[in-house]
């Protein structure tokens, strides 16, 4: 079945380091791919999405390329602010079904 | 701008009682969802709702049930609480646009314990 499996956490960076946090999927047809974060005491917040392949995601500085040849989805930020602190969840959209990761948390120290 | 509200945010249950958890999206979206996350397990579909009037079984449906009570309202229901039912639980709902769902958007969420 489809699935998500994305980088175990926490992930612990220094304010400005570069973040990738990995993604891959396993999926048939054609799914569309999305990053969503969830801050402290929150619900899950759209982070950016790509709905075919080599679609580039983008908002608030992350960015995310849909490879189809890899199934990734990995997400980056150049340059991370302690503000950027959260849960990222990677998730998939396939026939009407969503499959989400298990969630990879970042910490980022001033 | 209220987007999706769950109430209530915090609850505590004494095991085998029952209660249950409110969602009310004002957005004029068609599906409905509810979700439990627990550690390490990511999110995972417990009921959604296509439409007004339809209800379906996702991944982990056991000891639950859900009223699609109107569009707007989608509720879940424990009649017998069980430790193993303490989690988080979030309602989301959406809107297909062009044949393909956009995403989700998700309420604040509900901590429930239960003892």
């Amino acid at each position: 079945g489809d699935s998500v499996t994305q980088m175990e956490g926490p992930v612990t960076l220094s304010e400005e380091a570069f973040l990738t946090i990995n993604c891959t999927y396993t999926a048939t047809g054609y799914p569309s791919l999305f990053w969503y974060v969830q801050y402290p005491g929150e619900g899950l917040q759209l982070l950016l999405k790509a709905t075919k392949a080599d679609d580039k995601g983008s908002n608030k500085g992350f960015e995310a390329t849909y490879r189809k040849e890899t199934t990734s989805f990995h997400l980056e930020k150049g340059s991370v602010q302690v503000s950027d602190s959260a849960v990222y969840f990677c998730a998939l959209l396939n026939f009407n079904k969503f499959y989400f990761g298990s969630g990879t948390k970042l910490n980022v120290k001033p | 701008n209220a987007g999706v509200t769950q109430t209530p945010k915090f609850q505590v249950l004494k095991t085998g009682q029952s209660m249950t958890l409110q969602c009310a999206q004002d957005m004029n979206h068609n599906s409905m969802y509810w979700y439990r996350q627990d550690p390490g397990m990511g999110l995972r579909l417990i009921y959604y709702s296509a439409s007004e009037g339809t209800t379906d079984k996702g991944e982990v449906p056991n000891g639950y049930n859900v009223s699609r009570l109107n569009k707007r309202e989608f509720s879940l229901r424990l009649e017998s609480a069980a430790p193993s039912q303490t989690s988080v639980y979030f309602c989301a709902s959406s809107e297909a646009a062009r044949g393909r769902i956009e995403g989700y958007t998700f309420g604040s969420g509900t901590r429930l314990t239960v003892v």
